[in-house]
């Protein structure tokens, strides 16, 4: 199983739809969570952090169920430009000194 | 804000070639990260360093190399550049406590020809 695994989409979404992701990871000893935006050609940038049930931000909402051991990405009321790539990360098996494993990212098309 | 910043959006590079990339973050975080990301394969960590002078290979270290004498700085060094190694290179930081985040750099995309 890989640590983190996410499906990579794409999810083609219509403008003011709910579309969700979701993201599995291995370490179930991981107490911190990440989401990440990345648009095109672009550096990931930090969109939500998780620490403990979920977290919310606007229309974006995060939310980790320890349980099943995967967290998911919420966006309500969907704009053109959330059109992006997003990765979640957790820290991995074994993992030290701040290292991240990043899922692939799941691209997402918002379409008018 | 965290600022990370590389010293090369766009770089070309003949192979055999030695190729230094630069990262430069201005928050005095203690870690920093070297990956690179290829279409299908994700983000995959090269090295990474907790202190200055320390480093950790990662999960692809083969020809690369890293340096970290100033706490700030962090280089990639790709020996003997090879086709293979076109890629984005990004460069992220964070600091050592139980939060994990990383903050990136805006990325090196290097061809090797």
């Amino acid at each position: 199983r890989k640590e983190v695994e996410q499906d990579p989409g794409p999810f083609n979404v219509p403008e003011g739809a709910t579309v969700a992701f979701n993201c599995t990871y291995s370490n179930s000893a991981s107490q911190s969570f990440f989401w990440y935006r990345q648009d095109c050609r672009k550096e990931p940038k930090l969109l939500m952090s998780v620490y403990s049930s979920g977290n919310e931000d606007g229309r974006f909402t995060a939310q980790l169920n320890r349980a099943s051991q995967y967290i998911s990405l919420l966006i309500r009321d969907s704009k053109l430009s959330d059109s992006a790539t997003y990765l979640c990360a957790a820290p991995g098996d074994g993992t030290s000194y701040g290292k991240l494993t990043f899922g692939q990212g799941t691209i997402l098309t918002v379409h008018p | 804000d965290v600022k990370v910043t590389q010293s090369s959006r766009y770089l070309v590079k003949r192979t055999g070639e030695k190729v230094f990339l630069e990262c430069v973050q201005d928050m005095d975080h203690e870690n920093m990260f070297w990956y690179r990301q290829d279409p299908g394969l994700g983000l995959r960590l090269i090295y990474f360093s907790y202190d200055v002078k320390m480093k950790e290979k990662g999960d692809i270290p083969e020809g690369y190399s890293v340096s970290r004498e100033k706490k700030e700085r962090f280089s990639l060094i790709l020996e003997s550049a090879s086709t293979n190694q076109t890629s984005m290179y990004l460069c992220a930081s964070s600091i050592t406590d139980a939060t994990y985040e990383q903050y990136f750099g805006p990325g090196t995309r290097l061809t090797v020809t």
